[in-house]
């Protein structure tokens, strides 16, 4: 599976677009990008997956580069209730969830 | 109601003691997953289940038995508990496809 880089961690204002980075230049034709988050003492939640087009729902748009070796995960409007640990994560369909160490975005009032 | 849940939520267990952690989902799904997360090393998978009666190792499986004989419930047994297994252990499943929906997770500490 490929491997992901991701910051360690990143602050955002409330309220404001939160824009968290993920490269994954190693991506291989059949890998998706899925994004999940972790928030204290929960269990993870998965947010949103994409394989090359720009995927969009409730929680946040998923923006591909046009070579897959990069994405970026955006919470239009961040809350507080963002606060939590993000994690980029490659895998095929079906494929074993390796978790990196992720970044930890803070939402400040 | 629907979802998934593990039992017990926290668990104090001596050293050598076997304890089994229950996940038990609504779903049908046919995947289900054991991870483990502790300070320093985020997530890592322990054991997973395509189906029922099939089992196959994760990253960190050693001490550790898994049994899937129906496919709602995924029990995880430390057959002799040690102390670098205390832990936050977090039961997930899916389908094939789909993206895992995770428990809320089990602390265990080993005295």
């Amino acid at each position: 599976d490929a491997k992901t880089t991701q910051p360690t961690s990143m602050d955002c204002a409330e309220g404001r677009a939160a824009n968290l980075p993920c490269n994954h230049s190693t991506i291989s034709g059949n890998e998706y990008v899925y994004w999940y988050r972790q928030i204290h003492s929960q269990g993870p939640q998965y947010i949103i997956h994409g394989l090359k087009n720009n995927e969009t729902n409730e929680m946040a748009s998923l923006i591909i580069t046009e070579d897959r070796k990069s994405s970026t995960l955006i919470l239009p409007h961040a809350t507080l209730r963002d606060t939590a640990v993000y994690y980029c994560i490659v895998r095929p369909l079906g494929g074993k969830l390796i978790f990196g160490q992720g970044t930890e975005l803070s939402v400040k009032p | 109601d629907a979802g998934i849940t593990q039992s017990p939520r926290y668990k104090i267990t001596e050293t050598g003691r076997q304890v089994t952690l229950m996940c038990h989902q609504t779903w049908s799904h046919s995947y289900m997953f054991w991870y483990r997360q502790d300070l320093g090393h985020g997530l890592r998978l322990i054991y997973y289940s395509a189906a029922a009666d099939i089992t196959d190792k994760g990253e960190v499986p050693d001490g550790y038995v898994v049994s899937r004989s129906k496919t709602e419930n995924f029990p995880l047994t430390l057959e002799s508990a040690t102390r670098s297994q205390t832990s936050v252990y977090f039961c997930a499943s899916s389908d094939m496809v789909r993206e895992q929906y995770f428990g809320p997770g089990t602390r265990l500490t080993v005295t």
